[in-house]
């Protein structure tokens, strides 16, 4: 079975300063990874994915997250962290050699940016 | 939000009603997806649609009753619900059933209250 950890319920950053919201996974195979964000009363977008090669992914709004295959992990990451940036974060894994379509998210991230 | 609509936006019911929540993706996509949202809980999955047809019940009661007229549109009829079913439900659509890869694309959910 395939799982996701985001072992901090909450992260808190002052604006500028760089952040970073953990991920870990457990999946059978070859994993593809997601990140995704939610603003309150706001369904979930998507923010970036890893399939394969470059181990560093860039997606919206400034964040990259790097897939560290030994350490099972995909942190999140932003070089200067904005208010706007505050929110809900889901880091989720499907396994790539699975038949069906099952994402398996984590449990969130509440990302807090004081000014 | 505009590629997937969701309606009711809040929903209050008792028990005994029957009500149902819908969806509409604008994306031309051919999968759709059902999630409940509890707080401090991951995503759970709880249906799945590919091409209209149902590829996945991940074990929910059957007082929730999924509908998929034709690939744009998705319902989940809800009956004699419990307390503990008051939850936001996401629905979610992407590309290709066959392409795992692909990015899921969130509605802004619908806040179910059941008394």
């Amino acid at each position: 079975a395939q799982s996701v950890a985001q072992p901090e319920d909450q992260v808190n950053v002052a604006e500028g300063n760089p952040l970073t919201v953990k991920c870990t996974y457990s999946v059978s195979g070859n994993p593809y990874l997601f990140w995704y964000v939610q603003y309150p009363n706001r369904g979930l977008q998507f923010l970036l994915k890893y399939i394969t090669g470059d181990n560093l992914v860039k997606g919206s709004y400034g964040f990259e997250a790097e897939f560290n295959k030994s350490q099972t992990s995909f942190h999140l990451k932003k070089p200067s962290a904005l208010v706007s940036d505050s929110a809900l974060y889901f880091c989720a894994a499907q396994d790539s050699g699975g038949s069906n379509y099952k994402l398996t998210f984590g449990k969130g991230t509440l990302l807090t940016v004081n000014p | 939000e505009t590629g997937v609509t969701q309606t009711p936006r809040h929903l209050v019911m008792g028990m005994t009603n029957k009500k149902s929540l819908k969806c509409e993706q604008h994306l031309g996509h051919n999968a759709m997806y059902w999630y409940k949202q509890s707080a401090k809980k991951p995503l759970e999955l709880m249906f799945v649609y590919n091409f209209k047809e149902q590829t996945e019940n991940n074990s929910v009661p059957s007082r929730f009753s999924p509908e998929c007229p034709n690939s744009s549109h998705l319902f989940l009829h809800l009956h004699t619900l419990q307390p503990e079913d008051s939850a936001l439900y996401l629905c979610a659509s992407s590309q290709e059933p066959g392409h795992q890869s692909d990015e899921q694309f969130f509605g802004p959910g619908t806040r179910l209250t059941v008394l």
